[in-house]
């Protein structure tokens, strides 16, 4: 499937690099989703973009910068992350809709694994 | 603080045999509930939403208990391929105005069919 692609698919960096991970959605949807994947935890919500503002972050260290330049991309900014930050980073879309309403439907992408020396 | 609960297993099911799973919230301003699946080393899929009245797709069968805050999703005649972890997964809808909300997801009950 290539409703959204994130890239790369794998990244390995050290503490003192900064890199930055991709994601583009190709289904047409105005939200978009940085989700972290840890062993043995939950998915945890990042950042939440509508209508390409930020409308939530959930208390996401500032080495995590988010930017969302149109409704199709999304990125991922990293400087100076901890081991701890090893995990799968996720993307995710989905349509809101008019009025306040927006589908549930979340479409993910493949995922980021991510490993931090 | 939100939480969704799920037992990880992993439950150990033989081909055809009926499974179920159940999976607790704590928040009662819930107003969304899904069940998705993550195959290994995936991204995780929508299985199915969940409705007050219970809502059946195929061999799966999604039903929520508002009063007791539980959802439970079982599977009938266990195929190999419904080998997966399966995330039980909730939202509410606390914006106003437009904005998006995100998924507030358990850590996953890991399902193993045998042959």
């Amino acid at each position: 499937e290539t409703g959204v692609t994130q890239t790369p698919r794998h990244l390995v960096m050290g503490m003192t690099n900064k890199k930055s991970l991709k994601c583009e959605q190709h289904l047409g949807h105005n939200a978009m989703y940085w989700y972290k994947q840890s062993a043995k935890k939950p998915l945890e919500l990042m950042f939440v973009y509508s209508l390409e503002e930020r409308v939530e972050n959930n208390s996401v260290p500032s080495r995590f910068s988010p930017e969302c330049p149109n409704s199709s991309h999304l990125f991922l900014h990293l400087h100076t992350l901890q081991p701890e930050d090893s995990a799968l980073y996720l993307c995710a879309s989905s349509q809101e809709l008019a009025g306040g309403t927006f589908t549930d439907t979340q479409y993910f992408g493949p995922g980021t694994r991510l490993t931090v020396l | 603080r939100k939480e969704v609960e799920q037992d990880p297993g992993p439950f150990n099911v033989p081909e055809g045999a009926t499974v179920a799973f159940n999976c607790t919230y704590s928040n009662s301003a819930s107003q969304s509930f899904f069940w998705y699946r993550q195959d290994c080393r995936k991204e995780p899929k929508l299985l199915m939403s969940v409705y007050s009245s219970g809502n059946e797709d195929g061999r799966f069968t999604a039903q929520l208990n508002r009063a007791s805050q539980y959802i439970s999703l079982l599977i009938r005649d266990s195929k190999l391929s419904d080998s997966a972890t399966y995330l039980c997964v909730v939202t509410e809808h606390t914006y106003s105005g437009g904005g998006a909300d995100g998924l507030t997801f358990g850590k996953g009950t890991h399902l193993i069919i045998q042959p």
